[in-house]
């Protein structure tokens, strides 16, 4: 069974510039998460869809950060003008609706805002 | 509100045995999950408890008290490669058939020969 598949593995831009993020989950899984893990913290969660929908975006910055799931199965995160403080690993997670599984996590996107 | 409390930095020796604590408040719990994550790498599964009690897994345990919000992890004859840090994680109940994973700062092991 493929994994969660994320790219890119790094990405280095200049603050006020956009980048997007890409994920594909686990085939068959739901609910996707977007997680920001900043350097010497755990992941905190920007979104979660439950198919196409958004089911909470409570923490993510919606001035500048984005994000769909449009087929309900892949998903793009997108900042858009990034800061400096963006700087983190994005990771991308998948479960499957109502299991008692773990989330599977993706190798993540560093990202590097200069 | 949901709070997840753990220590930042642990240091043990190899061939030690080392516990690692993990308090939390949440609304609506359905299960704490421990994940290792070595540097630059995503976290992976390492246990899952949702009822009271110990759950063991090899040189591994973790064992839960939903009644203290209470959680540790235990890791047995230590080696260098379990020098990583370790993330505790709530399920929360969103709604039906959904939830939220709730992570933890992260714990630094680092193991000394």
């Amino acid at each position: 069974e493929a994994g969660v598949a994320q790219s890119p593995r790094y990405k280095i831009i200049e603050k006020r510039q956009s980048v997007a993020f890409w994920c594909n989950p686990i085939s068959g899984h739901a609910t996707l998460y977007w997680y920001q893990q900043i350097l010497g913290q755990g992941p905190k969660l920007l979104i979660q869809f439950q198919n196409n929908g958004v089911v909470d975006d409570s923490q993510l910055p919606k001035d500048r950060f984005s994000a769909e799931r449009l087929k309900g199965v892949d998903s793009t995160l997108k900042i858009q003008p990034a800061k400096l403080e963006d700087s983190a690993v994005y990771l991308c997670a998948s479960t499957l609706l109502g299991s008692h599984t773990e989330a599977f996590f993706g190798q993540g996107t560093r990202l590097t805002v200069v | 509100g949901q709070n997840i409390d753990q220590p930042t930095e642990m240091t043990a020796t190899e061939g030690a045995i080392v516990q690692i604590n993990c308090t939390y408040q949440t609304s609506g719990f359905n299960g704490l999950f421990w994940y290792q994550q070595h540097a630059g790498e995503a976290p992976t599964f390492l246990s899952y408890n949702v009822l009271d009690g110990l759950e063991e897994k090899g040189r591994f345990s973790s064992f839960l008290s939903r009644s203290k919000g209470y959680s540790y992890l235990l890791l047995k004859e230590l080696q260098m490669k379990d020098s990583a840090s370790y993330l505790c994680a709530v399920r929360d109940w969103v709604n039906s058939g959904t939830y939220k994973y709730i992570f933890g700062t992260g714990t630094r092991l680092k193991v000394l020969a």
